[in-house]
C-alpha cells in the first residue's frame, strides 16, 4: 500500500536458520517502522527508524532480532537462530506526514 | 490489562444491519486514534481517524470519549464487502507519531 514494498512475500525456513526481511519505503520518507502480526492477533511494534538510526527498538523480542537502515531508505530485519514462535507476518510501515499510516504487504515467515 | 481491548467477536450480521464495534485503551496519554480494516491475508489499511468531536465518512461513524478512554465504530447499512477484521489503534507512546498500538481485532462477517 502507498508504495511501500516488502520482500520476500513468503519465506519458509528451518528452525535455527538465519533470515533477512526487506522493506523498501516510499522514496524520501524518513520514518520507518517494523511490526509483527501473529495469527489471530493485531500487529505488534518491533522497531522504529528515523533516518538511519533506530529511534526506538523497545519492541524487539530478544537479541536474535536486529534491524538496520544504513542509508536511511531500505531497511532489513534480521532474525538469527529462528524459532517456530517467530512464525508471523512481518509488516513495514514507512512514511512522512500523512503517509505513515500505510503498511507494506508484509512478509509471511514460516519456521518449520 | 492489554493496552487496547476490543470486542472479541466474531460478529455475523445480515446485509443492511447496523454494527457497532467498541474499544477501550489504557494509556491516558494516547494522542491519536484510528480504525483500521484488515482483509484476510492482507495488510491492515487505514479506515478512518477518530476525533474527539466524532467523525463520519459515509456509512461509517467513529466516536472518541477521552474521559472514558473509549473508542467506537458504527457501520450502518452493512454490505457484503464490509466483511473484514476491524482493528482499533492508538498511538502516543513516547510521542512517536507512527508507533501504533493495535487491538486484537474484531472479525465481521456480513451475510446475504
Amino acid at each position: 500500500g502507498a508504495g511501500v514494498s516488502q520482500t520476500p512475500s513468503n519465506k519458509v525456513t528451518e528452525k535455527g536458520k538465519y533470515v533477512e526481511l526487506r522493506c523498501d519505503p516510499i522514496s524520501g520518507h524518513t520514518a520507518l517502522y517494523w511490526y509483527r502480526q501473529s495469527l489471530g492477533q493485531g500487529p505488534e511494534f518491533l522497531i522504529y527508524f528515523q533516518g538511519t538510526g533506530a529511534a526506538d527498538d523497545s519492541g524487539l523480542p530478544n537479541d536474535r532480532f536486529f534491524a538496520v537502515r544504513p542509508e536511511g531508505s531500505v531497511s532489513t530485519l534480521k532474525i538469527q537462530r529462528t524459532e517456530r514462535g517467530d512464525s508471523a507476518v512481518y509488516l513495514c510501515n514507512g512514511g512522512q506526514g500523512g503517509s505513515w499510516q500505510y503498511f507494506g504487504p508484509g512478509t509471511r515467515l514460516t519456521v518449520t | 490489562r492489554k493496552e487496547v481491548e476490543q470486542d472479541p467477536g466474531p460478529f455475523n450480521v445480515p446485509e443492511g444491519a447496523t454494527v457497532a464495534f467498541n474499544c477501550t485503551y489504557s494509556n491516558s496519554a494516547s494522542q491519536s486514534f484510528f480504525w483500521y480494516r484488515q482483509d484476510c491475508r492482507k495488510e491492515p489499511k487505514l479506515l478512518m481517524s477518530v476525533y474527539s468531536s466524532g467523525n463520519e465518512d459515509g456509512r461509517f461513524t467513529a466516536q472518541l470519549n477521552r474521559a472514558s478512554q473509549y473508542i467506537s465504530l458504527l457501520i450502518r447499512d452493512s454490505k457484503l464487502s464490509d466483511s473484514a477484521t476491524y482493528l482499533c489503534v492508538v498511538n502516543g507512546r513516547g510521542g512517536s507519531q507512527g508507533n501504533l498500538i493495535f487491538g486484537k481485532g474484531t472479525k465481521l462477517s456480513v451475510k446475504p
